[in-house]
């Protein structure tokens, strides 16, 4: 069975310093999506960043980058510069054919 | 473009009777899925549609279901309803690389 594992629950940050996010998953496929998912307080989801895995180079959007190690089944989510708009609970996806694999979430705060 | 709208954004619905909750994707956007939230179960997948026809189905039992119209837009069915059917509701729609999320619908079954 396919499993996204985020072992951190709640992280804090101060604003422009840069956090790490970690991630880990399991699937037996070789060919798969990744996505780095953010739900601030109003509840929307935004699709942060993807990574497909047959790319070696790690996707960047902005001051969003991951770290994808594909043999270690990690996938972890850099945020530089960070921003106080940046606090909300963030999700780790695995895409399994059209179905969204979902890790717990970590909370990030960013402190001014 | 628009986004994925979802009405109503809040209902509230008393055991034993059924809900029906709405999805508009994202203009051109084929395949739409529903995911249920949950602060103890977290965001689980109940199932995708594309082109009308259900692709994928998550583990839920048979009192969800779902239905996609021809203009891609997309409805939910909860019959029955439980305390534990309390959730957040998201419908998320996608061309194939990434869904994008709609707002919710905020259910509360007393």
């Amino acid at each position: 069975a396919q499993t996204v594992t985020q072992s951190q629950p709640e992280m804090s940050v101060q604003e422009a310093e840069t956090v790490t996010l970690s991630c880990t998953y399991d699937t037996s496929e070789s060919n798969y999506y990744l996505f780095w998912y953010k739900q601030p307080p109003s509840r929307q989801m935004i699709l942060v960043i993807r990574q497909e895995a047959y790319k070696q180079q790690n996707a960047t959007e902005n001051r969003f980058s991951v770290n994808f190690q594909k043999a270690a089944k990690s996938f972890s989510l850099k945020i530089s510069d960070s921003q106080l708009g940046d606090t909300a609970m963030y999700f780790c996806a695995l895409d399994q054919g059209g179905k969204l694999i979902f890790g717990q979430g970590t909370e990030l705060s960013v402190k001014p | 473009k628009a986004g994925v709208t979802q009405t109503p954004r809040y209902l509230i619905k008393t055991r034993g009777q059924q809900v029906t909750l709405s999805c508009s994707p994202i203009s051109g956007h084929r395949s739409v899925s529903w995911y249920q939230q949950t602060p103890g179960q977290g965001l689980q997948f109940l199932f995708e549609y594309f082109s009308e026809t259900q692709r994928n189905k998550g583990n839920f039992p048979g009192r969800f279901s779902g239905r996609q119209f021809s203009n891609s837009r997309s409805e939910m069915n909860v019959s029955t309803l439980e305390l534990g059917d309390s959730a957040l509701y998201l419908c998320a729609s996608s061309l194939g690389l990434g869904q994008y999320f709609g707002p919710g619908t905020r259910l509360t079954v007393l």
